[in-house]
């Protein structure tokens, strides 16, 4: 069965640079969830999108941004990158609507900001 | 504070052993979610459970929702080497407005199972 696709996998930046992740939902899926894990944290989440619209905003910095396209993927954009950005960066998918709220989870991206 | 309280945060077992992972909350959840994750690697669902006093097993894993919906316990018979890694609990929680909801994370549990 297909997965949610992030990429890339891996990330280096250093400080005050910009990064774009992106994340490809499962295939009709319409909701898309980010979260930021820290090590040794659990999973916080920054934002998620609902049929391209911005559904819910947790702890998202003001540096990022988000946004959900046309085709259901998502790309988070990161700007002013600070050295406490490092991190993983999970997205998550799940089709509105089924009843019980069950969130699939991608491999996630490793952001090293130097 | 954290919302949902996972218990024990660390647990280093004997192949063989059996634990208990607790997962407890003050709140209700419409479902509860438990996830495995692997180190640098995204969450895996493992089970959901929706409704009170549910029971769902899972090979060698227990799931069990509270009654009243407010916790959930992981029961891992025989426990292997296979087994280790971090396992997290996950609320589904209703937000204020609308029907949307919400995952309230637990911080999980980092199992080893040594041969």
């Amino acid at each position: 069965a297909a997965g949610v696709i992030q990429s890339p996998r891996h990330l280096i930046k250093e400080k005050r640079e910009t990064a774009t992740l992106k994340c490809y939902p499962i295939p009709r899926h319409d909701t898309v969830y980010w979260y930021q894990q820290g090590p040794g944290q659990d999973p916080q989440f920054l934002i998620s999108f609902y049929e391209k619209m911005q559904s819910d905003k947790g702890s998202i910095p003001d540096r990022f941004s988000a946004q959900q396209f046309s085709d259901y993927h998502s790309e988070l954009n990161m700007s002013s990158l600070e050295l406490g950005d490092s991190a993983l960066y999970f997205c998550a998918s799940r089709k509105r609507g089924q009843g019980i709220h069950e969130q699939y989870f991608g491999p996630g991206t490793r952001l090293t900001v130097t | 504070t954290q919302l949902l309280e996972q218990s024990p945060q660390f647990l280093s077992i004997q192949e063989g052993e059996n634990l208990t992972v607790y997962c407890n909350s003050s709140s209700v959840f419409s479902s509860l979610q438990w996830y495995r994750q692997e180190p640098g690697e995204g969450p895996v669902l493992l089970v959901t459970v929706v409704t009170g006093g549910e029971v769902k097993k899972l090979k060698r894993l227990t799931f069990q929702f509270g009654d009243a919906r407010k916790d959930s316990s992981l029961h891992i018979t025989a426990a292997q080497p296979g087994d280790t890694g971090l396992y997290l609990c996950a609320g589904a929680q209703r937000l204020a407005a609308g029907n949307n909801r919400k995952l309230i994370w637990g911080l999980g549990t980092s199992l080893a199972v040594n041969p």
